[in-house]
């Protein structure tokens, strides 16, 4: 098993240029969420799934749009990126949610917003 | 506003010494875990914990859920090298399915 998987794994923006960023997993998960980690603030919670077809706001929505047409991918998008959207960006899955499953992450993706 | 407080953001000692980090948080939670994340990787789950006051134990690592799931700690005896990296809690709420939130993480260093 892979686990999850992200691509790419590092990626070079022009402020205003638009991407997908892509998550994959192979565990049959049912909850998929994409976070972001900036120095010293830990993850938030950017956008995440409870299921195929559905999505929902997390903590830091804004410039963002996601869709889980697959159960097995997440998808993460920037319409006009931004220089406040360079991160390090986390995809994760768990098999169901009641805030006590485990989360199972990906290796990150490294953007950098010029 | 940050739900998770961590404490200390910091932390440098030398192999052999113990350590304690701190999980703070004026909400309840369902759950509480753990996690170590080292760089250039994903966070890595260590421990869930579930109940008020449980205590946990992974080899040297000891969890602790403070009695009223607001708060917990990790205390690590006789730190390794090994042990390097970033912790992170994270609280869940059985009501609030699919969302967790993270504290800003204790970044620890052991020297050799």
């Amino acid at each position: 098993n892979a686990g999850v998987t992200q691509t790419p794994k590092f990626r070079v923006l022009k402020t205003g240029q638009s991407m997908t960023l892509l998550c994959a997993q192979d565990m049959n998960h049912e909850y998929m969420y994409w976070y972001r980690q900036d120095p010293g603030m830990g993850l938030r919670l950017i956008h995440y799934s409870v299921g195929e077809g559905t999505t929902a706001k997390g903590e830091v929505p804004d410039g963002y749009n996601v869709s889980r047409l697959k159960k097995q991918n997440f998808l993460l998008g920037l319409e006009s990126a931004a220089p406040s959207q360079t991160s390090v960006y986390f995809c994760a899955s768990s098999l169901a949610s009641y805030g006590t499953d485990t989360q199972y992450f990906g290796p990150g993706t490294r953007l950098t917003v010029l | 506003t940050q739900l998770l407080e961590q404490s200390p953001q910091f932390l440098s000692i030398q192999e052999g010494e113990n350590l304690t980090v701190y999980c703070n948080s004026s909400s309840v939670f369902s759950s509480l875990q753990w996690y170590r994340q080292e760089p250039g990787e994903g966070p890595v789950l260590l421990v869930t914990v579930v109940t008020g006051g449980e205590v946990k134990k992974l080899k040297r690592l000891t969890f602790q859920f403070g009695d009223a799931r607001k708060d917990s700690s990790l205390h690590i005896t006789a730190a390794q090298p090994g042990d390097t990296g970033l912790y992170l809690c994270a609280g869940g709420w059985r009501t609030n399915a699919g969302k967790s939130t993270f504290g800003d993480g204790t970044t620890l260093t052991v020297k050799p």
